[in-house]
């Protein structure tokens, strides 16, 4: 129950093309989802965040979609660019588990070819 | 900018050695973690501080140890290092008493235990 589900492992687009991942948690205590990017040889650092009293956010070029009912949420990428090459992790907390930490998903590698 | 340093960026080791992992935060965060990062598992939670002298069990403790002696500084310890831990360890802080307050890694520490 505690588990975040991502997919998929990799995902390789064009550019400008609209890469998209997705996640999906069991736990309903969770209510806090964020999205953190990593290039290689940097720390993850955080990109976008959503509560799930809202369906989507949108930060510039990077929409989260929410699905409460279905427990999913998804990461989309309008117009990507080879700069968005790295890998994506969503996550997930709330104080129903692991004392309020994030719980990361597997990883997502992006590469968006020219 | 928040800034956190983990001291070494590649380590080798060899089996049975006692290991020291250091990370520093400038941002005078209560919060520290220390997680590890495998290709096809994502970020898994090794120990985490909620303050000085204080330090909480995370998902995966099981040989390693941590200190937090001083606010800014957070180590991990391998007591007796195995082939199994070899890994890319990343360091994270964050400031307490917000609500889920976003992760600051450093660039993490690829280890390698031979």
């Amino acid at each position: 129950q505690q588990q975040v589900k991502q997919s998929p492992q990799s995902l390789i687009v064009q550019k400008g093309g609209i890469p998209i991942i997705n996640c999906a948690y069991e736990n309903t205590a969770f209510d806090y989802f964020p999205w953190y990017q990593q290039f290689p040889g940097k720390g993850p650092a955080l990109l976008i965040a959503i509560r799930p009293d809202v369906s989507e956010k949108k930060e510039g070029r990077f929409t989260i979609s929410f699905n409460k009912s279905a427990k999913q949420f998804s990461l989309h990428i309008m117009d990507s660019q080879p700069g968005d090459s790295a890998t994506y992790f969503c996550a997930a907390a709330g104080y129903g588990g692991s004392q309020g930490n994030l719980i990361f998903g597997k990883g997502t590698k992006l590469s968006v070819k020219p | 900018d928040v800034k956190v340093t983990q001291s070494s960026r590649y380590l080798v080791k060899r089996t049975g050695e006692k290991v020291f992992l250091e990370c520093v935060q400038d941002m005078d965060h209560e919060n520290m973690f220390w997680y590890r990062q495998d290709p096809g598992l994502g970020l898994r939670l090794i120990y985490f501080s909620y303050d000085v002298k204080m330090k909480e069990k995370g998902d995966i403790p099981e040989g390693y140890s941590v200190s937090r002696e001083k606010k800014e500084r957070f180590s991990l310890i391998l007591e007796s290092a195995s082939t199994n831990q070899t890994s890319m360890y990343l360091c994270a802080s964050r400031m307490a008493g917000q609500q889920n307050s976003p992760l600051h890694f450093g660039n993490g520490t690829r280890l390698t235990v031979t």
